[in-house]
């Protein structure tokens, strides 16, 4: 089946230091893979995505993520972090032989001091 | 506000009262999904939409839960008999059938008394 595992609950960083938040997945056959973000009592907002192309992927607010088949990662990343990008982050995955849902991980708390 | 939008925003019900939750998807998006998720977790799968059709329900939704879609536009998802543990945030998202990511409204927040 698939599944996704974020292996750090929390991630504390300094603000203008790079961040990398963790996810790696489990799917049979080729990996479409999602980002979101949820802050305080709000929905999901959709940061990137991978489905083919360059391992490398950007997103909004200077996101990226890289993908890594061989270790069946895809971690999000961002050069210089800002105190507003503190949130919750999920990373998703979709199998086509699964069908259309996402499947989503526990979630990674990002923390950006000042 | 061309997002998803999702009405309450909040309810509080007693243990074994009904609850309707609606969503209102991105006017062009044939896709609709509802999710669960609670304190600490990520979103779980409910159930989706393709127009009016119910695709996939998960295990997940018993049998005192019903969604439907009504002419392919706005869905509800009805809780028969209401337990505590029902007491969660119920996102909705839909997207385009050519794509694959989907954008959530700000969810529901149920708490069961």
């Amino acid at each position: 089946a698939q599944s996704v595992a974020q292996p750090e609950d929390q991630v504390n960083v300094a603000e203008g230091n790079p961040l990398t938040v963790k996810c790696t997945y489990s799917v049979s056959g080729n990996p479409y893979l999602f980002w979101y973000v949820q802050y305080p009592n709000r929905g999901l907002q959709f940061l990137l995505k991978y489905i083919t192309g360059d391992n490398l992927v950007k997103g909004s607010y200077g996101f990226e993520a890289e993908f890594n088949k061989s270790q069946t990662s895809f971690h999000l990343k961002k050069p210089s972090a800002l105190v507003s990008d503190s949130a919750l982050y999920f990373c998703a995955v979709r199998g086509l032989e699964y069908g259309n849902k996402l499947v989503f991980g526990a979630g990674t708390i990002l923390r950006v001091k000042s | 506000d061309t997002g998803v939008s999702q009405d309450p925003r909040h309810k509080i019900t007693k243990r074994g009262q009904n609850v309707t939750f609606r969503c209102d998807p991105i006017s062009e998006h044939n896709r609709l999904y509802w999710y669960r998720q609670t304190l600490g977790q990520g979103p779980e799968f409910l159930t989706y939409f393709q127009n009016e059709a119910q695709l996939e329900k998960s295990r997940l939704l018993s049998d005192r839960f019903s969604a439907e879609r009504p002419k392919g536009s706005f869905s509800t998802l009805e809780i028969q008999r209401t337990e505590q543990g029902d007491s969660a945030m119920y996102l909705c998202a839909s997207s385009l059938q050519t794509h694959y990511e989907a954008f959530f409204g700000q969810g529901t927040r149920l708490t069961v008394v």
